[in-house]
């Protein structure tokens, strides 16, 4: 079975432009989440989605930051404008947890993003 | 405010030998707590955990230990293989979705 599957794996680009990252949960699996893993912060929430709905998006660093679940297979994370802070590795993760509850949470290979 | 920490970053055991993971937290309003393994260039992967209604919960050569009056818990591998070189997180949840990580721990298993 596939897993999580995120893309790119690998983002490179300038201050001030847009990068979009992208993730396909497990199929089957109605939560998902978005995390951000930096050196000084470790591990960190960004958002959570439950069927397809924002529950909690309070670890979003700022307006720049905006994710998106269109439907239960899709989701995307867009940073406008990126900024050199920005730089982290970006996990996407997902579990079949129902709104709220607790389950193995399955994380996919995350994508390296690096902004000059 | 980390709420979990591991407090050791670095494990070097021979292979055969047990590897002991240390993880603290603060927050006594956690009550679920798992163990992730992760390999470089890749997501981490869940490995095992405990509900704080139990004190030890054991999956083959992995074994997690939970001391909620000191907010204290541990894993042990054992035996130790060259394959479980990899960073381990300690995370932490109030059964809930949110889980708060550890910085990890980098094991090296040396043969």
């Amino acid at each position: 079975d596939a897993g999580v599957i995120q893309s790119p794996r690998h983002e490179v680009t300038e201050m001030g432009q847009e990068v979009t990252l992208r993730c396909k949960p497990i199929s089957g699996h109605n939560s998902l989440f978005w995390y951000r893993q930096t050196m000084m912060r470790g591990l960190e929430l960004l958002i959570y989605f439950n069927n397809n709905v924002p529950i909690d998006d309070s670890g979003m660093p700022e307006d720049r930051f905006s994710a998106k679940m269109p439907n239960a297979s899709f989701s995307t994370l867009k940073i406008q404008p990126s900024e050199p802070r920005d730089s982290a590795v970006y996990f996407c993760a997902s579990s079949a947890a129902t709104s709220g509850s607790t389950d193995t949470q399955y994380f996919g290979p995350g994508t390296r993003l690096t902004v000059l | 405010d980390q709420q979990v920490k591991q407090n050791s970053p670095s494990l070097s055991v021979q292979e055969g030998r047990i590897s002991i993971l240390n993880c603290d937290y603060t927050n006594s309003m956690f009550d679920y707590f798992l163990w992730y393994k992760k390999y470089p260039a890749e997501g981490p992967t869940f490995l095992i955990s405990i509900s704080s209604i139990k004190d030890k919960n054991e999956d083959g050569r992995f074994t997690v230990f939970l001391n909620k009056s000191a907010k204290h818990l541990s894993l042990h591998i054992v035996p130790s293989q060259p394959g479980d070189s990899a960073v381990y997180f300690c995370a932490a949840s109030k059964n809930d979705y949110k889980l708060s990580f550890g910085a990890g721990t980098t094991v090296t298993v040396r043969a």
